[in-house]
């Protein structure tokens, strides 16, 4: 089946010790992007890659840095974690349109913790 | 920017039973896509169904329907028939048509379904 997969689920590190998180899809689809969702919160955009485009959030920050090698990957490194990261990563992927009307597809995330 | 809010944190129907989950949100834009997603304990969000603004007829998807109110700037979700297995995380999001990808999202309901 095509889908979005995460890796790890479960990531712990320790405080400013860099962390990487990845993920790869079987879609195809060309815009991938990464969102922050802290408990009880909502997912919040962090940035997103049109092809190999890289579109940054004004508020994401730049601790957060992201990397997309080929269509199927991307990846999110945060370089040095704070106590305040700990959240569940989201990846998502949607193919383009003129009206962005189609509808994303999310992995199952990546639960931080940093310690 | 534009918000989405969503008044009900958690919400609770019985199975068979018909439950609304609601959503408001706030825009000055005349084109634009409004979506519900789910979010299962554990797994990934997947779309549940999606309504465009230019369209006047209420969008339906099997047991899921949704009462778009443009004026009002509403967006509620009707669960009819409810199972065991619609237990889960629901996002109100909003997306713009003209200006980027993001998803807007609303903090969420958490729907508990009893038998």
């Amino acid at each position: 089946d095509a889908m979005v997969i995460q890796n790890p689920r479960y990531q712990v590190t320790q405080f400013g010790k860099p962390v990487t998180l990845s993920c790869s899809q079987t879609l195809n689809h060309n815009v991938m992007y990464w969102y922050q969702q802290k408990s009880s919160q909502a997912p919040k955009l962090l940035f997103h890659y049109y092809d190999k485009d890289f579109n940054n959030e004004a508020d994401t920050p730049d601790n957060f840095q992201s990397r997309r090698p080929n269509t199927s990957f991307c990846f999110l490194d945060i370089r040095s974690p704070g106590l305040g990261d700990a959240a569940m990563y989201l990846c998502a992927t949607s193919r383009d349109s003129a009206y962005g009307r189609n509808e994303q597809f999310f992995g199952p995330g990546t639960r931080l913790t940093v310690l | 920017a534009q918000t989405v809010t969503q008044s009900q944190p958690e919400m609770s129907v019985q199975e068979a039973e018909t439950v609304t989950l609601s959503c408001t949100y706030d825009t000055s834009e005349s084109d634009y896509y409004l979506f519900w997603y789910k979010q299962p304990p554990s797994r990934q969000m997947i779309l549940v169904i999606r309504q465009e603004a230019y369209k006047q007829q209420n969008a339906t998807e099997n047991r899921f329907s949704v009462n778009f109110q443009k004026a009002a700037k509403s967006f509620s979700l009707k669960i009819s028939d409810s199972q065991l297995g619609d237990a889960a995380m629901y996002f109100c999001a909003y997306k713009d048509s003209n200006s980027g990808y993001a998803l807007n999202f609303g903090k969420g309901t958490s729907l508990l379904v009893t038998p």
